[in-house]
C-alpha cells in the first residue's frame, strides 16, 4: 500500500513569514500533485510535478519533487492570510487512483 | 460550465435510514470518485469508476454502494446509515487515473 506522510500536520504563522511543508513516501510516484482546500469547499489543484528534481514556482509558492520521486516540498515565501487552508499532496502511479496525504492545515495570522 | 456539482449540500439522517448522493460533471471525464473527509483522516477513497457502467472499491467501501449508469453521473448510496458515516463527502472527476481531479463542493452528512 502506497502512503504519503505530510508534515507538519498543523502550522500557525504570522503574516510575512516563510514556511515549508513536506510530503514523504517510501514509494516512487510517477507524478505528485499539490492541492489547496479552503473551508467549506473542495480541494483545488495548485501544481503537478512529474520529473525527479523538478522545481515549479507559482507566484510566492515553490514546489519541488525529490530526485527519487518519493518526496516533495512546498515552500511559501512571505505568507499572506489568503494562503490559509489545508494543503494536500497526492501521488500518482500507473492506473491506480491518486493516493492523498492527510494534509497540512496552515493558518496565517495577520 | 458548472464543473462538478453535488446534491444535496447538507443532510441529516437517523440511524438505519437510506439516502443517495448525486454527483454530476459536465467535463466529459471518464473517471469519477467518491471520497469521505474526516478530521485528521484526510481524503479517503470510497469507490471510483473508470467509465460508464463500471465501478471499483476504494479504501473504505463498506456500507456504501455506487452506480454509474450515465457517464456524467456518479451516485453514492447508503442503504442503512450509521453514526460512523457522519462525514463530509466529496465527489471528483478526472480525465484519467493520474490526471488532475476536479472536486465538487461537498455534502455534509450527519447521522444521529
Amino acid at each position: 500500500t502506497q502512503l504519503l506522510e505530510q508534515s507538519p500536520q498543523f502550522l500557525s504563522i504570522q503574516e510575512g513569514e516563510n514556511l515549508t511543508v513536506y510530503c514523504n513516501s517510501s514509494s516512487v510516484f510517477s507524478s505528485l500533485q499539490w492541492y489547496r482546500q479552503e473551508p467549506g469547499e473542495g480541494p483545488v489543484l495548485l501544481v503537478t510535478v512529474v520529473t525527479g528534481g523538478e522545481v515549479k514556482k507559482l507566484k510566492r509558492l515553490t514546489f519541488q519533487f525529490g530526485d527519487a520521486r518519493k518526496d516533495s516540498s512546498l515552500h511559501i515565501t512571505a505568507a499572506q492570510t489568503g494562503d490559509t487552508g489545508l494543503y494536500l499532496c497526492a501521488g500518482g502511479a500507473g492506473n491506480t487512483p491518486l493516493v492523498f496525504g492527510k494534509g497540512t492545515r496552515l493558518s496565517v495570522i495577520a | 460550465n458548472a464543473g462538478v456539482t453535488q446534491t444535496p449540500k447538507f443532510r441529516v439522517l437517523k440511524t438505519g435510514q437510506s439516502m443517495t448522493l448525486l454527483c454530476a460533471q459536465d467535463m466529459n471525464h471518464e473517471y469519477m470518485y467518491w471520497y469521505r473527509q474526516d478530521p485528521g483522516m484526510g481524503l479517503r477513497l470510497i469507490h471510483y469508476s473508470v467509465g460508464e457502467g463500471t465501478t471499483a472499491k476504494g479504501e473504505v467501501p463498506d456500507g456504501y454502494n455506487v452506480s454509474r449508469l450515465k457517464k456524467q453521473n456518479f451516485l453514492l448510496g447508503l442503504e442503512s446509515a450509521a453514526p460512523s458515516q457522519t462525514s463530509v463527502y466529496f465527489c471528483a472527476s478526472s480525465y484519467g487515473s493520474g490526471y488532475e481531479q476536479y472536486f465538487g463542493p461537498g455534502t455534509r452528512l450527519t447521522v444521529t
